[in-house]
């Protein structure tokens, strides 16, 4: 059974750093196409970033360079290293699956960037 | 980025009424399109796939048309359980992928 669980979510003060982890099983991650979406509280999905299984990325712009999308083939696991946190980025992260849309999502981990 | 841009926000129907939901593209994006459904508290759940492809196990009178730039989410007799919120996705290959901003469909 294909099943992704994020974790490391929490409260972070603003300008702080953050690693959100995704462990997959089921299936290999270095295989798949990954990806990070987040949604703020009553707000929509939006898009973060996504790893080819070829190892290309791909962030959304408005992200400026303050996140980094990676994996570990030994852990098949998938990350996102989150830099200089802002309180619009306090949302709930879900890893997701899939190269023709997202078939497979975690419940995801909400992070909450606060003083 | 690609922007997506649907319509919309909000449709007030009810159960048996035929349901269309548009999504528009900046720019072409091919058929790199899919469409879910999400309530409240759970993951989205993926319905069409590459604009009219049909995820296994969706029920049939959910079905998604269009290519380039104009899309279309149909729900053909809407149901109770389908009351939620609807998004499109764009998945254009070599570029930032990006989400629509969501249509929720209310009861009538």
């Amino acid at each position: 059974e294909v099943q992704v669980v994020e974790s490391g979510g929490g409260l972070i003060q603003p300008g702080g750093s953050l690693r959100l982890s995704c462990a997959a099983s089921g299936f290999t991650v270095s295989s798949n196409y990954m990806s990070w979406v987040r949604q703020a509280p009553g707000k929509g999905l939006e898009w973060v970033s996504v790893i080819y299984s070829d190892g290309t990325t791909y962030y959304a712009d408005s992200l400026k360079g303050r996140f980094t999308i990676s994996r570990d083939k030994s852990k098949n696991t998938l990350y996102l290293q989150m830099n200089s946190l802002r309180a619009e980025d306090t949302a709930v992260y879900h890893c997701a699956r899939g190269r023709d849309g997202f078939a497979d999502w975690g419940q995801g981990t909400l992070v909450t960037v606060a003083s | 980025d690609i922007q997506m841009t649907q319509s919309p926000s909000t449709l007030s129907a009810s159960v048996g009424d035929r349901v269309t939901i548009t999504c528009r593209a900046s720019q072409s994006i091919s058929n790199w399109l899919a469409w879910y459904q999400q309530k409240p508290g759970k993951a989205p759940k993926l319905l069409i796939y590459k604009a009219s492809s049909l995820e296994s196990g969706v029920p049939s009178r959910f079905s998604g048309s269009g290519s380039g730039t104009e899309f279309t989410l149909t729900i053909s007799s809407l149901q109770p359980d389908d009351f939620a919120t609807y998004y499109c996705q764009q998945y254009n290959n070599y570029s930032p992928w990006t989400f629509g901003q969501g249509t929720k469909v209310e009861i009538k």
